[in-house]
């Protein structure tokens, strides 16, 4: 067990509509980040905050947008859902929000868009 | 920019062989490198790192040596198992700049057989 929750594990919706992924960090990390993985795409870095403010940006479509609260919980919000969005959508977390540090994974939340 | 390039699977092996996966990776600078390994159904695991020319990361009875000359970060096992089947994941960080983005390869499925 990692420490990293994700929430829900599965999420099936229809394309235009709105979806918000949810998830709560290793106990004492600060810094959140979000990696979509697709068969065709593979590991894409999306976001990554550290307490609370925007670190790095990746890949991440304008219809997405995240967020980390104080309580440092993160949460992904797709918006405007195309078939192509469907995949499994994963938060990591780590103690420094520096390079080099590893990543603690969620279990992923897997998005299906009909 | 930064990418990482790994051996196409799927990888099979029988049990007790030994377990090569090929990685070489581009980037500016001294990176961090990691093993990531993912089992159905979860998220991706640290399996080692290695953060300077020459270090060797190990763990369950996998290695891997940090080669700045040939740009490599090779996986090997000396006697794999049936656990061990698996999708693994070659990463780098880079140390310097803002931020913690990995990049990943594509990962190499392994699938080891009695």
């Amino acid at each position: 067990d990692s420490g990293v929750t994700q929430t829900p594990k599965h999420l099936i919706t229809a394309t235009g509509q709105r979806v918000t992924l949810r998830c709560s960090p290793r106990s004492g990390d600060l810094s959140v980040y979000w990696y979509q993985q697709s068969l065709d795409q593979g590991l894409q870095f999306l976001i990554q905050y550290y307490n609370g403010e925007e670190r790095a940006k990746g890949n991440i479509l304008e219809r997405f947008s995240a967020q980390q609260f104080p309580d440092l919980h993160s949460e992904l919000n797709l918006s405007s859902l195309e078939l192509g969005d469907s995949a499994l959508y994963f938060c990591a977390s780590s103690a420094s929000g520096q390079g080099g540090s590893p990543l603690h994974f969620g279990n992923g939340t897997r998005l299906t868009v009909t | 920019g930064n990418s990482v390039t790994q051996m196409e699977g799927p990888v099979t092996l029988s049990e007790e062989a030994f377990l090569t996966i090929n990685c070489t990776y581009t980037a500016t600078g001294y990176p961090s490198l990691f093993w990531y390994v993912q089992y159905p159904g979860e998220g991706l695991q640290l399996l080692l790192k290695a953060t300077k020319a020459d270090d060797k990361g190990s763990n369950k009875g996998f290695e891997a040596t940090y080669r700045k000359e040939t740009t490599s970060f090779h996986l090997e096992k000396g006697s794999v198992q049936v656990s061990d089947s698996a999708v693994y994941f070659c990463a780098l960080s880079p140390v310097t700049g803002g931020g913690n983005k990995l990049t990943f390869g594509t990962g190499t499925q392994l699938k080891v057989e009695l």
